[in-house]
């Protein structure tokens, strides 16, 4: 089983959509989540960054965190063509080792 | 500001010709380097990371290795490439900080092995 499970996706939505994004995780010990996003046959950027549990927002965008559950998301508000690109989740223990990242969901949206 | 640069951005190589791809990164000191693979459709797979000049920790064991010879400077070598070796290699940094271990990544190099 791996540490870290993404929901697989492929997604498809129209613009204006609100997007879930989800990852489940295994290790107990992970404090640290973020999210990625990853345009076709570019490098991934970071899009997000969450501490422990709870929410942060950024603009459209909401990153949620349930540690008692062991399950992240990532929510798109108002979606947008420009959104459409791979997204991963990744997780750290301390914030100076190495992260584990989901295997990403490809998201496209619709004009 | 910090900047990554890795290269060759794309090449093909015949089965058993060996490999040499590069990564370097500007403005910051004794940054964590990575190097990951990602098949196509899938994640990232971590093959080394480095804490510092000449420390190299091998996360697979496979046919390719990694170097540090300066600080930032990261190099990923094969000498007999393999079919399975193909894919999305990409280089990356980070800084431990408080505000979590962010990875940047560099542009990547699309490796097709034939």
């Amino acid at each position: 089983q791996k540490e870290v499970e993404q929901d697989p996706g492929p997604l498809s939505v129209p613009e204006g959509a609100i997007v879930s994004l989800n990852c489940t995780y295994s290790n107990s010990a992970f404090q640290y989540f973020m999210w990625y996003r990853q345009y076709s046959r570019k490098g991934p950027e970071l899009l997000m960054y969450t501490y422990s549990s709870g929410n942060k927002e950024d603009g459209r965008f909401t990153a949620q965190v349930d540690k008692s559950s062991k399950y992240i998301s990532l929510f798109i508000r108002d979606s947008q063509p420009s959104d459409s690109a791979t997204y991963l989740c990744a997780m750290s223990i301390t914030n100076a080792g190495k992260s584990t990242f989901g295997d990403g969901t490809t998201l496209t949206v619709k004009p | 500001s910090q900047t990554i640069h890795q290269w060759p951005a794309t090449l093909v190589q015949p089965v058993g010709s060996p490999l040499s791809l590069e990564c370097t990164v500007e403005g910051t000191s004794n940054p964590n380097l990575y190097w990951y693979r990602q098949a196509a459709g899938r994640g990232l797979q971590l093959l080394f990371y480095s804490v510092g000049i000449g420390q190299i920790s091998s996360e697979v064991p496979q046919n390719l290795s990694a170097s540090r010879p300066q600080d930032r400077q990261f190099i990923l070598s094969s000498k007999k490439l393999l079919l399975s070796d193909s894919g999305f290699y990409l280089c990356a940094w980070s800084v431990s900080e408080f505000s979590g271990n962010t990875i940047y990544f560099g542009e990547g190099s699309w490796l097709t092995v034939v």
